[in-house]
């Protein structure tokens, strides 16, 4: 069984530029959810994909997007990038939308923006 | 915003001592899960509570929910060096999961040797 993976593991950007991050779920898990970690923070929930849908949005602006594919990976993409973006990206992947069952979290992604 | 406060913010330890860690919320709750993440890395999963649960055990750890007071304890029993790292509580709101965990700003925990 293949845990959750993400890529890349650190990201440099500048601001206002774009950047996509990506997410493969554990084998036989059909929803992926994203969260922003700042420094010293906890995570906090930006969106939820089920079967490519967006199913759930946290309090964060149109500029931060997703995707999901119909093998369940996802993308994480964020424009016009501010210095605030900076932080760890992690994805998690269960096997249904509810909250009732065990989340897998990725490694995550570092996203520095200078 | 963040449902979840942890207590204390940071806490350290000898090693084969009890940890106790506290975190209180907001708002009617599904669940409860607690996280441990090691140094900015991956977060992974320790225990599930459900609100109609008042205590869960697993291995060392024992995790109770009260839900009059909106509080949980994660106890982490007969410490190790290795479970040196940061402790999350995250609550799954009664509304559903695309709402997503709420997460709190952690406890980090320090064993000494």
């Amino acid at each position: 069984e293949t845990g959750v993976t993400q890529s890349p593991t650190h990201l440099i950007k500048t601001r206002g530029q774009q950047v996509t991050l990506r997410c493969s779920s554990q084998s036989g898990h059909n929803t992926v959810s994203w969260y922003q970690q700042a420094l010293g923070q906890g995570p906090q929930f930006i969106f939820q994909y089920y079967r490519e849908e967006e199913n759930g949005r946290g309090n964060f602006p149109p500029r931060f997007s997703g995707l999901q594919f119909p093998n369940y990976s996802s993308e994480l993409n964020v424009n016009a990038l501010e210095l605030d973006d900076s932080a760890l990206y992690l994805c998690a992947s269960s096997s249904g939308t509810s909250l009732g069952d065990e989340q897998f979290f990725g490694p995550g992604t570092r996203l520095t923006v200078l | 915003s963040q449902q979840g406060e942890e207590d204390p913010q940071a806490l350290s330890i000898q090693e084969g001592e009890n940890a106790t860690m506290n975190c209180s919320y907001k708002t009617s709750i599904n669940n409860l899960q607690w996280y441990r993440q090691n140094s900015g890395r991956g977060l992974v999963h320790l225990i599930l509570i459900r609100s109609n649960e008042r205590e869960k055990h697993s291995g060392r750890l024992r995790v109770t929910l009260d839900t009059s007071k909106k509080s949980s304890s994660l106890l982490i029993t007969a410490s190790r060096a290795a479970d040196t790292a940061s402790y999350f509580c995250a609550t799954a709101l009664m509304r559903g999961g695309a709402d997503g965990l709420t997460f709190g700003k952690g406890t980090h925990l320090i064993i000494q040797p």
